[in-house]
């Protein structure tokens, strides 16, 4: 089955720190792969998307995404996040999910 | 318009109770989708509709019953449920099945007693 794993499960950082979550995808299949994010009491949001092409994608929010075929893998930064970063981060391959990031930021 | 919308936002139930959760959208998208999601957890898909038609059910019990009455429109019938089927249930649509990026509704909170 075409699945995502992400790695981390809770990340807490200070404001200004930069931001790196990981997914790694498996091997095989469609390479349709998006990160989406999940604010408090909010829906589910598109940050970025990669189908194919430039490998280093940029979204909404300052957030990029670098997809590795080498590594199976699609992970997320952002140089210097913001306390208003603080969300769930959801790696997901066509219609499935990874388990989830909760990014908790310290002002 | 970008939005999904759903209703109810919350919804009480008994076990032998028969209710429905609706879902709309109007950005012309061809799939909608149907995600369980409890808390802490990453979304569950249940059903994918592709053209109006059932494409996907992903081994979903049958008190759970979707429906596809337009492209705009998703339901999801719920009959005889059980406690642990208390979850948000989230309604998602997106041009192509699979292959473009998914709007998500607010979701429906579902508490089943």
């Amino acid at each position: 089955a075409q699945s995502v794993s992400q790695h981390n499960h809770h990340v807490i950082l200070s404001e200004a720190a930069s931001l790196e979550l990981g997914c790694n995808y498996s091997y095989g299949g469609t390479v349709n792969l998006f990160w989406y994010v999940q604010y408090p009491g909010q829906h589910l949001q598109l940050l970025l998307k990669y189908f194919s092409g430039d490998p280093l994608v940029k979204g909404i929010k300052g957030f990029e995404a670098e997809f590795i075929k080498s590594k199976f893998s699609f992970n997320l930064r952002k140089p210097s996040v913001q306390w208003s970063d603080t969300a769930e981060y959801f790696c997901a391959r066509v219609l499935s999910f990874g388990a989830g990031t909760t990014v908790t930021v310290r002002a | 318009d970008t939005e999904v919308t759903q209703t109810p936002k919350h919804l009480v139930m008994g076990m032998t109770n028969k209710k429905s959760l609706k879902c709309e959208q109007h950005m012309g998208h061809r799939a909608m989708y149907w995600y369980k999601q409890k808390a802490k957890k990453p979304p569950e898909l249940m059903f994918v509709y592709s053209y109006e038609k059932l494409s996907i059910n992903e081994s979903v019990p049958s008190r759970f019953s979707p429906e596809c009455p337009n492209s705009s429109l998703l339901n999801l019938h719920l009959h005889a449920l059980q406690p642990e089927d208390s979850a948000l249930y989230l309604c998602a649509s997106s041009q192509l099945a699979g292959r473009t990026e998914a709007f998500f509704g607010q979701g429906t909170r579902l508490t089943v007693v």
